[in-house]
């Protein structure tokens, strides 16, 4: 049971080129979500998925794209990358709302340098 | 929207004090506050969480309090320990049935514990 893992760990990217974050979870659960961590400013979310097919806007969505087209990965796109979006990035997920506990499962995270 | 905020940013204690951490939220909607724990180079666990129908929870030398009136909650841990030092981050959201986008996540508190 491998939890939730991210791919890559690590990248530096030009200004202006695209890449494809990947999160895969194993543990069967309905909702999945991408965060950018920056110093100061804790988890801010960037998008979010309640189920296979569906995604939705977080809080700083602008600059980026995802897809949920298997319940177990959530994919995270950057098509033209920035120094704003220099950061980490985490991915999590967790049951429906319906359970007692909402707990949130992170990734080890990936962090990204954009030149 | 809701907004979390959190102090200390930054928390030095010596080995078996205490340590307290303080988080205020805005939206009186707001039922559901989880205590996250990020330790250096992984992502962010869930180490305790409260309900708006509860005002104290406990979990061995952790324990939160919540005051709804007042809108804050905090983190206590008790003999604190040098594994103890890490980030924490507070977050506050509403436990809806659907829509889990309304976690919001205070900005973290370092917290760094001396043998």
């Amino acid at each position: 049971n491998a939890g939730v893992t991210q791919t890559p760990k690590f990248r530096v990217l030009k200004t202006g080129q695209s890449m494809t974050l990947l999160c895969a979870q194993d543990m069967n659960h309905e909702y999945m979500y991408w965060y950018r961590q920056d110093p100061g400013m804790g988890l801010r979310l960037i998008h979010y998925s309640v189920g296979e097919g569906t995604t939705a806007k977080g809080e700083v969505p602008d600059g980026y794209n995802v897809s949920r087209l298997k319940k177990q990965n959530f994919l995270l796109g950057l098509e033209s990358a920035a120094p704003s979006q220099t950061s980490v990035y985490f991915c999590a997920s967790s049951w429906t709302s319906g359970r007692a506990r909402n707990e949130q499962f992170f990734g080890p995270g990936t962090r990204l340098t954009v030149l | 929207g809701e907004n979390v905020e959190q102090h200390p940013s930054t928390l030095s204690v010596q080995e078996g004090d205490s340590a307290v951490i303080k988080c205020t939220y805005s939206d009186s909607a707001s039922n559901y506050f989880p205590w996250y724990k990020q330790e250096l180079g992984k992502g962010p666990q869930l180490i305790i969480d409260i309900r708006s129908n509860v005002g104290e929870k406990k979990d061995q030398r952790i324990a939160v309090t919540l005051n709804k009136t007042a809108k804050h909650f905090s983190l206590h841990i008790t003999e604190t320990q040098p594994e103890d030092s890490a980030v924490y981050f507070c977050a506050a959201g509403v436990k809806g049935a659907y829509n889990n986008n309304d976690m919001r996540f205070g900005a973290g508190t370092r917290l760094t514990v001396k043998p």
